[in-house]
């Protein structure tokens, strides 16, 4: 079982259109991680966020931590091609990091 | 900027045949990992190491081996491979504890593995 679950598992829009991906766990975790991957790439972090509640931009995308510090969100305005990918949550630990199932994106032009 | 350096980058090996994934970082982290990513799975801790000369067991730590070889490497055996260990197996490397740590993953390039 995953510690970190992520929704949706699949997602496929038209370009322009808005989106937010979950990430929930019934863990507590220091802090909250976002990484992209591209095909045949290995995963390149986003953003981490620390402190409950707090909300992190990132040009069109905003991340979010849970007030518990157990879930986030990230939400992506108008979305383009150059989106593409698999966004994956990982929670970290002391020296260990919890990775979620990810949510494939497809953004179509 | 090399970063981290895995080797080899494909592989197909028959049932039961023996294989050592390498893994170099040249930015003087001393944390380590070793990870596996099957379709709808995310990423799955193999093994990790915290420091040189330390390895711990992740998540599915069944059929694999591994050796800390000094602080820039990091090696994944399969002794006996199965076709159930066909997958992408990604190493990363990150500073961790104290108060340098910025807790942030590097991750290589990735292997695919398949084994028939």
């Amino acid at each position: 079982t995953q510690l970190l679950e992520q929704s949706p598992q699949f997602l496929s829009i038209q370009e322009g259109e808005n989106l937010t991906v979950y990430c929930n766990s019934s863990s507590v975790f220091s802090s909250l991680q976002w990484y992209r991957q591209e095909p045949g790439e290995g995963p390149v972090l986003l953003v981490t966020v620390v402190t409950g509640g707090e909300v992190k931009k990132l040009k069109r995308l905003t991340f979010q931590f849970g007030d518990a510090r157990k879930d986030s969100s990230l939400h992506i305005t108008a979305a383009q091609p150059g989106d593409t990918g698999l966004y994956l949550c990982a929670g970290v630990g002391f020296n260990k990091f919890y990775f979620g199932s990810g949510t494939k994106l497809n953004v179509k032009p | 900027n090399a970063g981290v350096t895995q080797t080899p980058k494909f592989q197909v090996l028959k049932t039961g045949q023996s294989m050592t994934l390498q893994c170099a970082q040249d930015m003087n982290h001393n944390s380590m990992y070793w990870y596996r990513q099957d379709p709808g799975m995310g990423l799955r801790l193999i093994y990790y190491s915290a420091s040189e000369g330390t390895t711990d067991k992740g998540e599915v730590p069944n059929g694999y081996n591994v050796s800390r070889l000094n602080k820039r490497e990091f090696s994944l055996r399969l002794e006996s491979a199965a076709p159930s260990q066909t997958s992408v197996y990604f190493c990363a490397s990150s500073l961790t504890g104290g108060k340098r740590a910025k807790n942030i993953q590097y991750f290589g390039a990735g292997t695919r593995l398949s084994v028939l």
